[in-house]
């Protein structure tokens, strides 16, 4: 039983296209984030949903939008794709976001963007 | 700024040869000094959590230590399948406890 999984795993677009990255979970969690591990293989926190409330918001361009249909999922959307896009993105999610909320992450989406 | 730095970024043992991976930060107010593991093309995997200085944790042939300033991951007797990048995270004292990662240390060992 997969805990955290994304889809697709592999995405080569375009730049300029819209693209969407989903994430679900089945460990019961209550919240759910976003990380972008990019060519220099920094983690650095992207969003995070607490039953279904938007919590934090790292200076990302609103270009990438999360939308949480449930607490099991936290789905990713990038408008108007660019160069700089690129990137491993990971989905994690935690029982709680504060104090002692260990995170458990997805495998990853490559993102490839042309 | 909230800073967490590891060091070496890369480390190579012979199978059985000891040693510690750094990880120094600079954050307010700490919440939690995390380290998690990762395989090439895989998410990172939890390993440790600790909350204040002088808690050790171990996990088989692994020992996560914390002091003020920073936190050790000693491995003892190293095997093959010890071989994956280490990544330490600090847990911030902000409303939200944002979690700070490091570039990670690589290790390989060697049969």
């Amino acid at each position: 039983d997969t805990a955290v999984s994304q889809t697709p795993k592999y995405l080569v677009t375009q730049m300029g296209n819209d693209k969407s990255i989903k994430c679900e979970q089945n460990l019961g969690h209550d919240t759910m984030y976003w990380y972008k591990q990019d060519s220099k293989k920094f983690l650095k926190i992207m969003f995070s949903y607490n039953n279904k409330e938007l919590i934090i918001n790292e200076t990302v361009p609103n270009r990438f939008s999360p939308k949480s249909p449930d607490k099991a999922h936290l789905n990713l959307h990038i408008n108007s794709l660019e160069l700089g896009d690129s990137a491993v993105y990971f989905c994690a999610s935690s029982q709680d976001l504060i104090p002692r909320g260990t995170q458990y992450f997805g495998p990853g989406t490559r993102l490839t963007v042309l | 700024e909230d800073q967490v730095t590891q060091s070496p970024e890369a480390l190579r043992l012979q199978e059985g040869e000891s040693s510690s991976l750094n990880c120094s930060y600079t954050v307010s107010g700490l919440r939690g000094l995390f380290w998690y593991r990762q395989d090439p093309g895989k998410g990172p995997e939890f390993l440790f959590t600790l909350y204040s200085a002088g808690e050790e944790k171990e996990k088989e042939r692994l020992k996560a230590t914390l002091t003020k300033k920073e936190s050790f991951l000693h491995i003892t007797a190293p095997k093959p399948e010890d071989s994956a990048t280490y990544l330490c995270a600090a847990r911030n004292g902000g409303s939200q406890g944002n979690l700070i990662f490091g570039k990670g240390t690589k290790l390989s060992v060697k049969p």
